[in-house]
């Protein structure tokens, strides 16, 4: 079965400083995908990022990069420059073939970005 | 990016009443839907897998009768909670994805239903 585990329920960073959001996935199908979604308190889900299993490069879009070890089954999100406006919920989620292409989220991390 | 558009996104109404949620996916055609719901404070769990002209695929304790699934085209999935009571108040969100099975899912804005 897929496990999604995110171990901080709470992070704190400084505006402009750089931020890691933990993520770690367990799955025996080889292909799969990996997500990180934003969930500001309005409630809507803001997909920010995309990893395959068989890229071999790390994600990036704009101030989000993916920071992929197969091997560890990690998949940590980096925000870089964090801004009041990243404020919100974060979820890891992944999609495995084997699994009726549904998504399972993590638990999610709140972070708060200190002015 | 692809538009998902959920209908309402807020119900407030009286225990014993039945609430309709629409998911539109308005720029592609989703062979699948999915319908989560959230709990303050908690993660989304999916509840079932929408899938268009058969029937919806329910996750483990997942009441059928009370949460009716619908996907009738490939651009609209509805999610009926049947006979609502104060339990059922929750945040229900749907998402919809596109051909290949490691995509994103692009999510609705999601409804707010409070059963008083």
């Amino acid at each position: 079965a897929q496990k999604i585990t995110q171990t901080q329920p709470g992070m704190f960073v400084q505006e402009k400083e750089a931020v890691t959001l933990d993520c770690t996935y367990d799955t025996s199908d080889p292909s799969y995908g990996l997500f990180w979604y934003k969930q500001p308190s309005s409630g809507e889900m803001i997909f920010l990022i995309y990893q395959g299993s068989y890229d071999q490069q790390n994600a990036t879009e704009g101030r989000y990069s993916l920071n992929f070890q197969k091997a560890r089954k990690s998949a940590n999100l980096v925000i870089s420059a964090s801004q009041l406006g990243d404020s919100a919920m974060y979820f890891c989620a992944m999609r495995a073939t084997d699994f009726n292409n549904d998504m399972r989220f993590g638990a999610g991390t709140r972070l708060t970005v200190k002015p | 990016g692809a538009v998902v558009s959920q209908h309402p996104s807020r119900v407030i109404c009286k225990s014993g009443t039945s609430v309709k949620i629409e998911c539109r996916s308005l720029d592609f055609q989703a062979t699948t839907m999915f319908w989560y719901r959230q709990f303050p404070k908690q993660s989304l769990m999916l509840m079932a897998t929408s899938n268009e002209g058969s029937k919806a695929t329910y996750e483990q304790g997942v009441e059928k009768d009370k949460f009716l699934i619908n996907h009738a085209s490939l651009t609209l999935s509805t999610l009926t909670v049947t006979s609502a009571h104060p339990e059922d108040s929750s945040f229900y969100i749907c998402s919809a994805s596109g051909q290949g099975a490691v995509q994103p899912q692009h999510f609705g804005d999601g409804t707010r239903l409070s059963i008083l």
